[in-house]
């Protein structure tokens, strides 16, 4: 079965903490990990992603965290902000494009002032 | 211009009303999709397109019909629906054919579909 477990389910940080929010995938097939953040009565916008040939990925204060072996992928912010508040989904994809996009379940975000 | 514009961005319409949603990108962009967005969830795919062909439909009820005009528009025609087909709808696009392809998706705004 294809799914990516996605956890937590919501998170509060302190302004100026470091998030951390973690997602697993099951199908090896998957080569593409983007991160997707959306802000209340938006869409979802990619904000980061990742090929699983790479350890980690940085840019800006987000940094995605891979482990092949372990299935495993996370999102790291950094100096999280007030403007970071939103609900973050994980997702993994094909290259090819032979496989439907799964998207994990959602964090909901909130960065206390 | 790097964005997908949806229209409208609310809706409210009766379960025997006939509406159209419009979304529009001019990224050249070769697929585009709708997804529904339920409270609290993750987008659900609904319809792929490819090069204007409909390429996927995740076995969505017939009250639900998309359309694509030309490579730059997809329309969603919405007719008898359900109060639980109240959604946010989500238009996007994506450079490769097929899943994102390792481009991700661009996303509109959205429209928020309420049926009474």
């Amino acid at each position: 079965q294809q799914q990516v477990k996605q956890s937590p389910q919501s998170l509060i940080v302190q302004k100026g903490g470091i998030s951390i929010i973690n997602c697993a995938y099951e199908n090896t097939a998957f080569d593409y990990f983007p991160w997707y953040q959306q802000f209340p009565g938006k869409g979802p916008a990619l904000l980061i992603a990742i090929r699983p040939d790479v350890s980690e990925k940085k840019e800006g204060r987000f940094t995605i965290s891979f482990n092949k072996s372990a299935k495993q992928f996370s999102l790291h912010i950094m100096d999280s902000q007030p403007g970071d508040s939103a609900t973050y989904f994980c997702a993994a994809d094909s290259y090819t494009g032979g496989f439907k996009t799964i998207f994990g379940a959602g964090t909901r975000l909130f960065v206390k002032a | 211009d790097t964005e997908v514009t949806q229209t409208p961005k609310h809706l409210v319409m009766g379960m025997t009303n006939k509406k159209s949603l419009k979304c529009e990108q001019h990224m050249g962009h070769r697929a585009m999709y709708w997804y529904k967005q339920k409270a609290k969830k993750p987008p659900e795919l609904m319809f792929v397109y490819s090069y204007e062909k409909l390429s996927i439909n995740e076995s969505v009820p017939s009250r639900f019909s998309p359309e694509c005009p030309n490579s730059s528009l997809l329309n969603l025609h919405l007719h008898a629906l359900q109060p639980e087909d109240s959604a946010l709808y989500l238009c996007a696009s994506s450079q490769v054919t097929g899943f994102s392809g390792g481009s991700g998706y661009t996303f509109g705004s959205g429209t928020r579909l309420t049926v009474v």
